[in-house]
């Protein structure tokens, strides 16, 4: 069936170095990819949806890169501002639902 | 445009006890999904409404817990005999196009 796979679950950073989150997917079929971001005591929210294979999105300072070849949609930021400080969740159109991965907390640092 | 509301936002129960949990998805929104969300699984799929009609409850564990739409305007998730492993943020969640969900805030429950 499908899955998505997130192996970070706590990113520790200081302020201004570079963010990436990973994100590995399984699906037998072509679909979307995303990001949400859940700050504290907040719903989460859509960060980034995947555009074709091996092209870039970009929101909010964020971006990823649908790799069908990889079965990846790793998220970066050039820079990390203490307001990044959240809990990003990776996700996949699964049918009738999106499956979320268990979610990668990011802890940015002064 | 209020967003998606659940209420309450806590609840507190004892073992065994019922909850009854509240959706109010966002007007014109046609899909309507509840989520489990716990530090361990994350967010773990439910059941999904469209157009009112239950679609899909394959992540609705089979035993006491139960989802309705009555109407277009809210949702209700009952859970019977509460234990304490029930205990998480149960998050409901409306879209209207092919992908985008908005989520509302949540609600805690915790099952003493």
């Amino acid at each position: 069936g499908d899955s998505v796979t997130q192996t970070e679950g706590l990113v520790t950073l200081t302020e201004g170095l570079p963010v990436m989150l990973n994100c590995t997917y399984q699906t037998a079929y072509s679909t979307f990819l995303f990001w949400y971001v859940q700050h504290l005591n907040e719903a989460p929210k859509l960060l980034l949806k995947s555009s074709t294979d091996n092209k870039r999105t970009e929101h909010q300072g964020f971006h990823a890169t649908l790799h069908k070849s990889s079965s990846s949609f790793h998220l970066q930021k050039s820079s990390a501002q203490l307001s990044d400080s959240a809990l990003y969740y990776c996700a996949l159109n699964s049918g009738t639902y999106q499956r979320f991965g268990t979610g990668t907390k990011l802890q940015v640092v002064p | 445009n209020a967003g998606v509301i659940q209420t309450p936002r806590h609840k507190v129960t004892g073992k065994g006890q019922e909850a009854t949990l509240w959706c109010e998805p966002i007007s014109g929104h046609s899909a309507v999904f509840w989520y489990r969300q716990t530090i361990v699984q994350g967010l773990e799929f439910l059941t999904y409404f469209r157009n009112q009609a239950p679609i899909d409850d394959s992540g609705m564990p089979k035993e006491r817990f139960s989802a309705q739409m009555p109407n277009q305007s809210h949702s209700t998730l009952k859970i019977q005999s509460t234990q304490p492993q029930d205990s998480a943020v149960y998050l409901c969640a409306s879209r209207q196009s092919s992908y985008e969900q908005y989520f509302g805030p949540g609600t805690r429950l915790t099952v003493l």
